[in-house]
């Protein structure tokens, strides 16, 4: 079962502007992560961001997380054609073993040149 | 520094034959994991090593085992291969997590398995 869900699905955007993507999740979670996925290739981990904070930035990216909702936020500003790639949420659940996190299905972002 | 590698990249087995998909890390990390994604879905956990020694059943293990040979290495090995089981497959490793917050997990590029 998928604990978090991303929305939307695809997102295509001109490069130079800003792509949002979303994180929705059902259980309360120790923490939350980002991951990048280029075509054919393994997932790489963007940023980790832990239930008692509310924003978090490296870079081009900023997360932010609203525990209330069960939502979570990555912004990536002034897109670039190498940021064309699908990007995954993944949570843990409270109570559960530490080492597991779920993945959600991931938005999928097209920079347009 | 390779980080983690998968081998083979490629796979096309027939209905009933088995494999063994190899892993291994140089990072050192105690934490190992078996995924295997499908078209439009995100990773699914297959099983886990917390440590060397030990393993544990992920979300979809039926019709996989595991081997963790040593710090470095965790095989997933399929026993009579389903078509149900094409998918790509990922290994990845981690540190263990630190108290309740986990550690980020490091992904190899995948092996593609088509079963027919």
């Amino acid at each position: 079962s998928q604990q978090g869900e991303e929305d939307p699905q695809a997102l295509s955007i001109q490069e130079g502007e800003n792509a949002t993507m979303n994180c929705s999740y059902k259980t309360s979670i120790n923490n939350l992560q980002w991951y990048r996925q280029n075509s054919g290739r393994g997932l790489v981990h963007l940023i980790l961001i832990r239930s008692n904070e509310r924003e978090k930035h490296s870079g081009r990216l900023r997360v932010t997380l609203d525990t209330s909702k069960k939502s979570s936020s990555l912004l990536i500003t002034a897109s670039r054609a190498a940021d064309t790639a699908s990007y995954f949420c993944a949570t843990d659940s409270l109570g559960s073993s530490a080492s597991k996190i779920i993945f959600g299905s991931g938005t999928r972002l097209s920079i347009r040149p | 520094n390779a980080g983690v590698t998968q081998t083979p990249k490629f796979q096309v087995l027939k209905t009933g034959q088995s494999m063994t998909l190899q892993c291994a890390q140089d990072m050192n990390h105690n934490s190992m994991y078996w995924y295997r994604q499908d078209p439009g879905m995100g990773l699914r956990l297959i099983y886990y090593s917390a440590s060397e020694g030990t393993t544990d059943k992920g979300e979809v293990p039926n019709g996989y085992n595991v081997s963790r040979l040593n710090k470095r290495e965790f095989s997933l090995r399929l026993e009579s291969a389903a078509p149900s089981q094409t998918s790509v497959y990922f290994c990845a490793s981690s540190e263990p997590p630190s108290g309740t917050n986990n550690q980020p997990q490091h992904f190899g590029d995948g092996t593609r398995l088509s079963i027919l």
